[in-house]
């Protein structure tokens, strides 16, 4: 079953604008992940923000996670139609564990 | 950075006939590959975890005869779709574990249609 739950599933927004995206989960987690992934491409991976972390950034990335409410958020800043894509948040259960994917969220960045 | 190269970004094959897919990390060694299964516009669905000189282990629900999986290097994974049927037709994409941050390094997939 999926761990990861993502909101909304599709979101489209103006370049310049900010996109949040959100995603929820059920069981304990050692760290949450974001990936990105452009049609018909692999993924690649954005940002790992650990269990006893509560925010992290990166460049126009800023992730939260509340493990009390067993979700996370990812907020790009200033968008561009290049981050046009689908985001998937991740779960994992240790340094090594397989990652459990949720659903992904498609963002249509519109120049 | 760390580097996973996926072979064949396609493939076509007819029914009843076998594909093997390879995945290689390129600068790092991968003790441990993940292989998944996206349908589109879906998300990735772990197949199996591949371990290097051991038997790969599947999820539930995977026939391990029909997806045949082989670490034999810490840097090459395969795996090969066996006596293909067009249900097979999906999105394949492997993942090794990178060098920092616990990420995780994806190849770049291989698109499967078995007509």
């Amino acid at each position: 079953s999926q761990q990861g739950e993502e909101d909304p599933q599709a979101l489209s927004i103006q370049e310049g604008e900010n996109a949040t995206m959100n995603c929820s989960y059920k069981t304990s987690i050692n760290n949450l992940q974001w990936y990105r992934q452009n049609s018909g491409r692999g993924l690649v991976h954005l940002i790992l923000i650990r269990s006893n972390e509560r925010e992290k950034h990166s460049g126009r990335l800023r992730v939260t996670l509340d493990t009390s409410k067993k979700s996370s958020s990812l907020l790009i800043t200033a968008s561009r139609a290049a981050d046009t894509a689908s985001y998937f948040c991740a779960t994992g259960t240790g340094a090594n564990s397989k990652l459990t994917f949720g659903k992904g969220i498609t963002l249509s960045v519109r120049p | 950075g760390a580097v996973v190269s996926q072979h064949p970004s396609r493939v076509i094959c007819k029914s009843g006939t076998s594909v093997k897919i390879e995945c290689r990390s390129l600068d790092f060694q991968a003790t441990t590959m993940f292989w998944y299964r996206q349908f589109p516009k879906q998300s990735l669905m772990l197949m199996a975890t591949s371990n290097e000189g051991s038997k790969a282990t599947y999820e539930q629900g995977v026939e391990k005869d029909k997806f045949l999986i082989n670490h034999a290097s810490l840097t090459l994974s395969t795996l090969t779709v066996t006596s293909a049927h067009p249900e097979d037709s999906s999105f394949y994409i492997c993942s090794a574990r990178g060098e920092s941050n616990y990420g995780y390094t994806f190849g770049s997939g291989t698109r499967l249609t078995v007509v």
